[in-house]
């Protein structure tokens, strides 16, 4: 099976920027992959923030945005909340298979 | 309002079985796709499987370790959704959730959780 990887931490200041990124064992993320992204805080269920890439939910705060990135998924963070301080996890489509990515711890200080 | 509700989480032994229920209220389920996803303690999110809606078939996609151990099967006529899990094994010990994300129907996305429920093996 696939191994979906992420960087295990990141740290942003307020305000500022970060990409997440999820790479996949088996080769470069494509649209096919049909890339979600999750946030998870303490004690709570996770939350979808995009799916299928690029697409936002209605309550996805603005500053968060999907693409593709140098053959990887990536979940980019553009003015950084503490409210954002959580774990990411992204989540890559095999021919119907879901596959979690390791996650991402998000520090914002 | 839409609520899932799962139940059926317990201590079993390894090799034993377990039936989780997962009971949805506030929209039509049958036009539901729903998965299963568990959490193992301090652990990050794995991805069990999902059904599909019976109008496009009803079918099923299981995860790679679960594959042969684990069933998902829906009763719209009762709202609710089953994971059987057979063979438990130390390492299936998760809190196990339940997720609605796309209508059928309406060809929409949507994002709603069940609280969890935990089984101990």
């Amino acid at each position: 099976q696939a191994v979906v990887t992420q960087e295990p931490s990141l740290t942003v200041s307020p305000g500022g920027t970060v990409t997440l990124t999820c790479g996949s064992s088996t080769g470069p993320v494509t649209s096919d992959h049909w890339p979600y992204w999750f946030q998870q805080k303490p004690g709570q269920a996770p939350r979808t923030l995009i799916y299928d890439t690029i697409n936002k939910h209605s309550w996805t705060p603005a500053r968060f945005s999907g693409s593709l990135l140098g053959g990887k998924a990536a979940l980019t963070l553009s003015g950084a909340q503490p409210e954002d301080e959580a774990d990411y996890y992204c989540l890559l489509s095999y021919s119907g298979a879901g596959i979690f990515g390791t996650g991402t711890k998000v520090t914002v200080l | 309002e839409v609520q899932l509700v799962e139940s059926g989480g317990a201590l079993v032994q390894p090799g034993g079985s377990l039936r989780l229920s997962c009971a949805a209220s506030g929209f039509t389920f049958s036009h539901a796709w729903m998965s299963w996803v568990r959490q193992a303690p301090g652990k990050g999110l794995e991805w069990l499987g999902r059904i599909k809606s019976r109008i496009d078939g009803g079918t099923t996609d299981h995860a790679a370790p679960v594959k042969g151990r684990f069933t998902f099967s829906r009763d719209d006529s009762k709202n609710t959704l089953y994971l059987q899990m057979n063979s438990l094994k130390t390492e299936d010990t998760a809190v196990y959730y339940c997720y609605y994300y796309y209508d059928s129907s309406g060809r929409y996305h949507c994002d709603y959780w069940g609280q969890g429920t935990l089984v101990t093996v």
